[in-house]
């Protein structure tokens, strides 16, 4: 199974910082990730597709970014409904989720 | 709109059988795939499998390939998870959602004796 590690587990930051969130595979998974959102009880939300996709509707502040194994989520200007937990997810084999980032305001 | 519907919570006892329910609206049901993530309480998303909605065949990730059924309802446009002798282990929200981002509300269930 291919592992994904995110990090850091824990994300404080500032109204206005920008952000970036990071996950790491234990094998290439050749762009195949998407990032999610997911706000304290409700469903995840799908940010970014096949890497630096936007999904349709979510704000132009969140981009996504990597190749092989390392990937990233940037939030260009941090906005207090940013606060979420942030998992990415790889698709290339046997599909997986990272243990997620908790994202809070400073 | 397009949207995923689940039915409602569910309390169990060990060794009980439940079916969540996942109907789909506002698109051809059959044009995209339909996943099942499981959330333990305060726990991380888990991949459960998913269910191609064209032909009705079920792939499940390794921890779920025992008592656990996927199924679909295709003329009613419903998918179903069906977790057969469940444990305390099983209580969390069971999340639908297809392969073009949307995803159900959850359904928590409770597994309790």
């Amino acid at each position: 199974d291919i592992q994904m590690t995110q990090s850091p587990s824990l994300l404080s930051a500032s109204v206005g910082d920008r952000v970036t969130l990071n996950c790491k595979a234990s094998q290439n998974i050749n762009k195949n990730l998407n990032w999610y959102q997911q706000k304290l009880g409700e469903a995840p939300k799908l940010l970014i597709y096949y890497t630096n996709n936007l999904q349709t509707g979510i704000p132009s502040r969140f981009s996504g970014s990597g190749s092989g194994t390392d990937y990233t989520l940037t939030i260009s200007s941090l906005q207090p409904e940013d606060v979420a937990t942030y998992y990415c997810y790889q698709y290339n084999s046997g599909p997986t989720f990272g243990a997620g980032t908790k994202l809070e305001l400073k | 709109q397009i949207q995923l519907v689940q039915s409602g919570p569910e309390l169990k006892k060990p060794g009980e059988s439940l079916k969540i329910s996942c109907k789909a609206s506002g698109y051809t049901f059959t044009d995209y795939a339909m996943q099942w993530v499981k959330q333990a309480p305060g726990k991380g998303l888990q991949y459960m499998g998913w269910i191609n909605t064209q032909t009705g065949k079920p792939t499940y990730a390794d921890d779920f390939k025992e008592r656990f059924v996927f199924s679909l309802e295709t003329s009613a446009s419903t998918a179903y998870l069906q977790i057969n002798n469940l444990k305390n282990e099983d209580t969390a929200t069971y999340f639908c959602a297809n392969t073009m981002g949307i995803w159900g509300q959850g359904v928590m269930v409770t597994v309790s004796s």
